[in-house]
Order: C-alpha cells, then structure tokens, then sequence
C-alpha cells in the first residue's frame, strides 16, 4: 500500500529545459515534504524541503509546490544540468511518526 | 566536518550467518535511522534510536533483526541467520533532537549480499 507515489519510473529532459518531478501522496496526515536526490552507490542526498503550512519552497534552481488539496507535490529543476541525472525520490513525515516514506523514485535523465 | 559514516559499504554473507552493519552519525547529531532498499523500491524505515534508546521499530523485522546506539561507539544493525531476501542496500541517517521537523541526512548505505 504505497502512500507516497512517484508515477513516472523515469523521465528525460534535454539541458537547459525545465525538469518537473511529481509524487502525490494519499496520508492526509502527511505534514512535511523532502525531496532527495541519489546517484548509484551513494546514499540519498537531501534537496529540498516544505512544511504544509506552505505552498512554495525555493533554493536557487530547485522549487518545491505543494498542493494539500490535490496531495501532490512537484519538483522543479530549472534550467536543468548534465549533473541533475539522478534518481528523486520523494519523502514525507507526520507529526507522531518517526520515520520517513518514500516513493520508489524517478529516474532524471538529462540529454545534452 | 564529516557526513554519516557507514562500514562495511559491501558485505557478502552465506545463508544462516550474522551480518552487522555499523553507522556513526553526523557530529553533532543524536538520533540515528535505518531504512532498507529493496531492488527497484524506495527506502523502508526500520527503527528509530536515540543514544542507549530504542524509540521506535515499528518498521523492524519481527525475527532475526536487533538494533543499538550505544552510549559510546556507532549503531549497530544486526541481522541474525541471513537469509537471500535480506539482500539489498541498508541506509542509516541521522538528524538533530526533534523538536520540529528535521533533515535527516543519509549515509552512503550498504549493500548486502546474501549467497
């Protein structure tokens, strides 16, 4: 029963273009987003970040939207880089749990 | 101004023997997770410890599986009598005290392989 859902195993954009990852969750006492980026044989890297007591998060080409109405949060990467290729997975918490839940990832292909 | 650290990065055991993976966490940082990834899944929390403290394990095997922070020296997964489906890579990560939501940022995992 997956509670955080990344719908697209992988998605390819060309350099330079915008890169928009998506996740929509299904635990409406989810109350805090992560992005997290992973190459192979690495440990996840943390991205980005939003409370849903927000809508928008930005840190520089990264922008994090969340829409508590929808579930659904998105990612963007603009312009994207040869060095975004990765796999994103999207993460989320509640108040009371512990532990993150992750969706299976997106695998992010950047084309030259 | 070292990440978390995690030993062995790759360990190779027979079916019915004990693996233990070790994790030290950031400086600075007091509570440490582990979570395990399966091939082609996302990362599964298993148990949640702060120093001397297991504070949630809700995601823990119910057999075979145990995990410490003691109060000096790096956690510890210990996986008793592996068996071939424990193969996958096994993550710890750390964060500061939770007062509000805090980053937990991830080790370089490791990977166990059971023959």
């Amino acid at each position: 029963d997956q509670q955080v859902k990344q719908n697209s195993p992988s998605l390819s954009v060309q350099e330079g273009r915008i890169s928009i990852l998506n996740c929509d969750y299904t635990n409406s006492m989810f109350d805090y987003f992560l992005w997290y980026k992973k190459y192979p044989a690495e440990g996840p890297t943390f991205l980005i970040s939003i409370s849903s007591i927000k809508d928008k998060n930005e840190d520089g080409r990264f922008t994090v939207f969340l829409n508590k109405s929808a579930k659904h949060l998105s990612l963007h990467i603009v312009p994207s880089q040869p060095g975004d290729s990765a796999v994103y997975f999207c993460a989320a918490s509640s108040e009371g749990a512990d532990g993150l839940t992750f969706g299976k990832g997106t695998h992010l292909i950047i084309q030259p | 101004n070292a990440g978390v650290m995690q030993n062995p990065r790759h360990l190779v055991r027979r079916r019915g023997q004990e693996a233990r993976l070790r994790c030290s966490p950031m400086k600075g940082h007091s509570h440490v997770y582990w979570y395990r990834q399966l091939p082609e899944e996302g990362l599964k929390f298993m148990v949640y410890l702060q120093k001397e403290n297991i504070i949630d394990e809700s995601g823990m095997p119910k057999e075979r599986f145990s995990a410490e922070f003691p109060k000096e020296g790096p956690s510890i997964l210990r996986i008793q009598q592996v068996v071939r489906g424990d193969s996958a890579a096994y993550f710890c990560a750390s964060s500061r005290p939770r007062g509000s939501k805090e980053t937990q940022y991830f080790g370089p995992g490791t990977r166990l392989l059971v023959l």
